[in-house]
């Protein structure tokens, strides 16, 4: 089945460690690549994007993530994270299916930082 | 600019109740997605209304119904509840339809079904 996998659900760290998270996918059509973030007790937020164009997107907050379209992956990144980074962190991809884009999410990765 | 409303925000239902729940769009958005979230499966697509038409929908049962009113709004149902039902359900809306514009997601309705 066509599907988006986050490969680490729980991630802990200490302050000023490397974040890499790993997200993979299974369409082979057009797709539009996105992460998104919810901190405790907030919304769901847009952290970044990929439409096209550089595969090296930046987001907010210092985040960014590299689309290697031969190994269908999205990975998100961060070189050095912070206590407030703490959150649920979620992949998510918009394929085409006709005229529209059907939206699929990961199932998220639990990132705890560590002050 | 007043964010994404959802209500009611907590909800306890019995098997076999239907709810309805609603969804406020941030001004100007003419978009409201609908999903699912459980611990589970994570984040689960629903449908999509675009100016009051249903323009994709997710893979459940048609007992998840929708609708979108001329001002955007919108309303999501579930008729005859199952205990698999319980889950946190939250709305998203967007300028327009789809891939490219963001979503900007609620609270979320959190639905118990005993």
């Amino acid at each position: 089945a066509q599907s988006v996998s986050q490969h680490n659900h729980h991630v802990i760290l200490s302050e000023a460690a490397s974040l890499e998270l790993g997200c993979n996918y299974s369409y082979g059509g057009t797709v539009n690549l996105f992460w998104y973030v919810q901190y405790p007790g907030q919304h769901l937020q847009l952290l970044l994007k990929y439409f096209s164009g550089d595969p090296l997107v930046k987001g907010i907050k210092g985040f960014e993530a590299e689309f290697i379209k031969s190994k269908f992956s999205f990975n998100l990144r961060k070189p050095s994270v912070q206590w407030s980074d703490t959150a649920e962190y979620f992949c998510a991809v918009n394929r085409r299916s006709g005229g529209s884009y059907i939206p699929t999410f990961g199932r998220g990765t639990s990132l705890i930082v560590h002050p | 600019k007043a964010g994404v409303t959802q209500t009611p925000r907590y909800l306890i239902k019995t098997r076999g109740q239907q709810v309805t729940l609603s969804c406020s769009p941030i001004s100007g958005h003419r978009s409201v997605s609908w999903y699912q979230q459980t611990p589970g499966q994570g984040l689960q697509f629903l449908f999509e209304y675009f100016s009051e038409t249903q323009r994709n929908k997710g893979n459940f049962p048609g007992r998840f119904s929708g609708r979108q009113f001329s001002n955007s709004r919108s309303e999501m149902n579930v008729s005859t509840l199952e205990l698999g039902d319980s889950a946190l359900y939250l709305c998203a809306s967007s300028q327009g339809q789809g891939s490219p514009y963001e979503q900007y997601f609620g609270p979320g309705t959190r639905l118990t079904v005993t």
